[in-house]
């Protein structure tokens, strides 16, 4: 199975703040990498797709890069509904896996 | 729009089977277009796919629970169903369903709200 690490595990962050978030991949996965947003007791919503395609309806403050096994996700301004814990997931290869997550909290 | 809705018991006795319905309103199942996972999410951990179907019956599950996984479909209710057998304390999780693009190997969205199965005695 294709392993998805996430760095950091967690960040605390203010209001306002520019935030990136690392997932990387144990083998090349070409752009095949997707994001997604957790918010306690809800299901994941998908924000990113195909590493950088917006999903409809996500804010333009979300934006993802990369390519082959290194990826990032990047809140450009983060606002107080953004605090929740986000995910990677790769859609190379079955079985389809997910990182660990990382948590943003408030500082 | 597309929502998804997961029913089934809460609390599954160890050794037995854990059987779980996935409703989905707002588009059929039986369109083709997409295929239909579950995935699960043990607490306070990360995110675990358990496998999918297609409309045609087709399906295909993680090889890590293959051998307790089926899951099937009832297109006339537009439901999709999961059965793992032989659960233990290690299957107690959050359980979600999802539809599943590109042609089962894609991205999940959107995904129901979730149900939690605790495996106890």
């Amino acid at each position: 199975d294709i392993q998805m690490t996430q760095s950091p595990s967690s960040l605390s962050a203010s209001v306002g703040d520019r935030v990136t978030i690392t997932c990387r991949a144990s083998q090349s996965i070409s752009a095949y990498l997707n994001w997604y947003q957790q918010k306690p007791g809800k299901a994941p919503k998908l924000l990113i797709y195909d590493a950088s395609s917006l999903q409809s309806g996500v804010p333009s403050r979300f934006s993802g890069s990369g390519s082959g096994t290194d990826f990032t996700l990047t809140i450009s301004s983060l606002q107080p509904e953004d605090f929740a814990t986000y995910y990677c997931q790769q859609s190379y290869r079955t079985p389809r896996t997910f990182g660990q997550g990382t948590k943003v909290e408030i500082k | 729009q597309v929502q998804l809705q997961e029913s089934g018991p809460g609390l599954v006795k160890p050794s037995q089977t854990l059987s779980l319905t996935c409703t989905v309103s707002g588009g059929s199942i039986n369109s083709g277009d997409y295929y239909w996972s579950w995935i699960r999410q043990h607490p306070g951990k990360g995110l675990e796919w358990i496998g999918y179907i297609y409309y045609t019956g087709s399906s295909y599950y993680n090889p890590s629970l293959k051998s307790r996984v089926t899951i099937s479909e009832d297109t006339s209710k537009n439901q999709f169903s999961l059965k793992l057998s032989s659960v233990t304390a290690a299957d107690t999780a959050v359980y979600y369903c999802a539809r599943d693009q590109r042609g089962g190997l894609g991205w999940f969205d959107p995904w129901g709200q979730g149900t939690l199965v605790t495996v106890s005695s």
